[in-house]
């Protein structure tokens, strides 16, 4: 069975442009979830997707967006980066059911210069 | 909101010796699920081990254990026989039995000493 993948590995932009970021969860499962992880912190909750919409987001400001396709596939927006969006984004994902964990994928290392 | 608390951002241990993370949480709800996750330098992170707030006997995964104490609201790891491949950064969380968002600690970083 296929992990979740995540594309691109590196991501390299300028401040002030948009960054995508792409989620592919293991097949079968419905919920998605994006985490940022700055630098020597932990985990920071983005966003929750489960059957194509958007159930939680986290304390960021409304340039993180995402959605989440037919397929349960996701997508991370970010746009007009800052410094201080480089980080490394998490995605997980877990079947909607409360007794299971969330697989993550190996991440996004973005790099805003 | 519940939160997760790991009170040591970093941990040493000698090789084959038996290391203890702790993770305390606070919550108001009485069923919930607790876990550990590792992430090694290579940065996937993965489940070690995982606990039922129901149960009353602690989970263990080979030479992983648990130490779940429900009243005090804390969750401790136990590593025995620690081994080089266990150094990594070692993560908390916490999620309702009832709803679907993982709440995460900051964070402990074990550094596994040969």
């Amino acid at each position: 069975e296929a992990g979740v993948t995540q594309s691109p590995t590196h991501l390299i932009k300028t401040r002030g442009q948009q960054a995508t970021l792409r989620c592919s969860p293991i097949s079968g499962h419905t919920s998605v979830y994006w985490y940022q992880q700055a630098l020597g912190l932990g985990l920071q909750f983005l966003l929750w997707y489960d059957e194509g919409e958007e159930r939680n987001r986290g304390n960021f400001p409304p340039r993180f967006s995402g959605r989440q396709f037919p397929n349960y596939s996701s997508e991370l927006n970010v746009n007009a980066l800052e410094l201080e969006d480089s980080a490394l984004y998490l995605c997980a994902s877990s079947p909607f059911r409360p007794t299971d964990t969330q697989y993550f994928g190996p991440g996004t290392r973005l790099t805003v210069l | 909101a519940q939160t997760v608390t790991q009170s040591q951002p970093e941990m040493s241990v000698q090789e084959a010796e038996t290391v203890t993370l702790s993770c305390t949480y606070d919550t108001s709800e009485s069923d919930y699920y607790l876990f550990w996750y590792k992430q090694p330098p290579s940065r996937q992170m993965i489940l070690v081990i995982r606990q039922e707030a129901y149960k009353q006997q602690n989970a263990t995964e080979n030479r992983f254990s648990v130490n779940f104490q429900k009243a005090a609201k804390s969750f401790s790891l136990k590593i025995s026989d620690s081994q080089l491949g266990d150094a990594a950064m070692y993560f908390c969380a916490y999620r309702s039995a009832t709803g679907n968002q993982f709440y995460f600690g900051t964070g402990t970083s074990l550094t596994v000493i040969p």
